[in-house]
């Protein structure tokens, strides 16, 4: 199993421009989470997916900021316009069940920079 | 606010000592903590869990503790090892919610 995929693993951008971010979820797996780690605040939730549905976007810091699960297999996350404050790592996870005692399993994430 | 709080961004331990790493959270309706482990350049991975009707669980030189009375938990490594320097996330959840996670600790283990 190749875990969770997301691309690309880097990326550098001016503030402005439009940023998105790309996840493959765990097959299988019917939930699928976005989250943004910075020094300041850790680990926050941003939204959350399960049957491709968005059931929780509370986390989602601003209108600029949009995420669709277009199918089981693929979540786009959009920053637009992206601002320097936008930088981070950006984390997609994917589990079996929103409410379920099995963990999330993370992928490698995606470390943004707005210049 | 932050519900759950790792007061300790980081840590040192020397080779074979204990680590211990700490955790305190405000919700009292939190009922499940999970402890992550994440290396440079890699996502959080899961590494043991507690629910709230234990006050001890124990996986090989991992064990975490529970005080509810204190809304506390703690992660205990022992002996520790250079493998173990990462950054340790704290993770709660209400039942039927998702997990909340505190900042994180770096723990780094010397030779």
């Amino acid at each position: 199993d190749a875990g969770v995929i997301q691309s690309p693993r880097h990326e550098v951008t001016e503030m402005g421009q439009e940023v998105t971010l790309r996840c493959k979820p765990i097959s299988g797996h019917n939930s699928l989470f976005w989250y943004r780690q910075t020094m300041m605040r850790g680990l926050e939730l941003l939204i959350y997916f399960n049957n491709n549905v968005p059931i929780d976007d509370s986390g989602m810091p601003e209108d600029r900021f949009s995420a669709k699960m277009p199918n089981a297999s693929f979540s786009t996350l959009k920053i637009q316009p992206s601002e320097p404050r936008d930088s981070a790592v950006y984390f997609c996870a994917s589990s079996l069940g929103v409410v379920s005692r099995t963990e999330q399993f993370f992928g490698p994430g995606t470390r943004l920079t707005v210049l | 606010d932050q519900q759950v709080k790792q007061n300790s961004p980081s840590l040192s331990v020397q080779e074979g000592r204990i680590s211990i790493l700490n955790c305190d959270y405000t919700n009292s309706m939190f009922d499940y903590f999970l402890w992550y482990k994440k290396y440079p350049a890699e996502g959080p991975t899961f590494l043991i869990s507690i629910s709230s009707i234990k006050d001890k669980n124990e996986d090989g030189r991992f064990t975490v503790f529970l005080n509810k009375s204190a809304k506390h938990l703690s992660l205990h490594i022992v002996p520790s090892q250079p493998g173990d320097s990462a950054v340790y996330f704290c993770a709660a959840r209400r039942n039927g919610q998702n997990f909340v996670f505190g900042p994180g600790t770096r723990l780094s283990v010397l030779p």
